[in-house]
């Protein structure tokens, strides 16, 4: 079955915009999660979706949002874009909530570049 | 709180020589474990895990781990390394029981393995 799908792989921004990053995840699976990678930085979680609902949010300026619908596919938005939100935004999903074995699947990514 | 320490962010390595990609975590309560691969302009992919069981791993492409919870490292080896494994490896963990829920998995900064013809 297909894998996690994001949109767009690439884009480039100016500072002050704002952008949606969008996510579809493997068919079946409820949970998505975003994630920040970033050279200096690593991996860093920004938040997980279940059932439309935000379950953890990571430490992330409220500039950084976003939403699961009922078709479990998610967005997330950056408002207001500084140059240090230059990065790689992963999408993840899993099949459920609360397992903490469950393995992760991950998208290739949305390479944001901010200018 | 849990936290895991990739030691080296570089890995050079010939052609079909060992590797072994170093791993350790901390945390006040049990953990699952997990080796994830990123090749480039990839996502990341699971490599293997450790959920309980016997304390050697043994994941896709050749790779294994193993488990050791009083020195908490959960090393990464291969016997034999090839040009296609040339890519980043992180270490993650997650909590094993509550509600802790993968969410809470955090990774280290990642390894660098670069095989060199």
């Amino acid at each position: 079955k297909a894998g996690v799908t994001q949109t767009p792989r690439y884009l480039i921004k100016t500072r002050g915009q704002q952008v949606t990053l969008s996510c579809s995840p493997i068919s079946g699976h409820r949970s998505v999660s975003w994630y920040q990678q970033t050279p200096g930085q690593g991996l860093q979680f920004l938040f997980e979706y279940f059932s439309e609902t935000q379950r953890n949010k990571g430490n992330f300026p409220g500039r950084f949002s976003g939403r699961q619908f009922s078709n479990s596919r998610s967005e997330m938005n950056v408002s207001t874009l500084e140059l240090g939100d230059s990065a790689l935004y992963l999408c993840a999903s899993s099949p459920s909530f609360n397992r903490g074995g469950n393995t992760i699947y991950f998208g290739e990514g949305s390479w944001l570049t901010v200018v | 709180a849990q936290s895991v320490t990739q030691l080296d962010s570089q890995v050079p390595v010939f052609e079909e020589a060992p590797v072994e990609l170093r791993c350790n975590y901390s945390s006040s309560v049990s953990v699952y474990l997990f080796w994830y691969v990123q090749y480039p302009n990839q996502g990341l992919q699971l490599l293997l895990k450790y959920l309980s069981g016997s304390t050697l791993v043994k994941g896709i492409n050749g790779f294994e781990a193993e488990f050791n919870k009083s020195q908490t490292s959960f090393h990464l080896r291969k016997p034999s390394v090839h040009i296609s494994d040339t890519a980043e490896y992180f270490c993650a963990v997650s909590p094993s029981g509550g509600t802790g829920g993968y969410q809470k998995v955090t990774f280290g900064t990642g390894t660098k393995l670069q095989v060199i013809p």
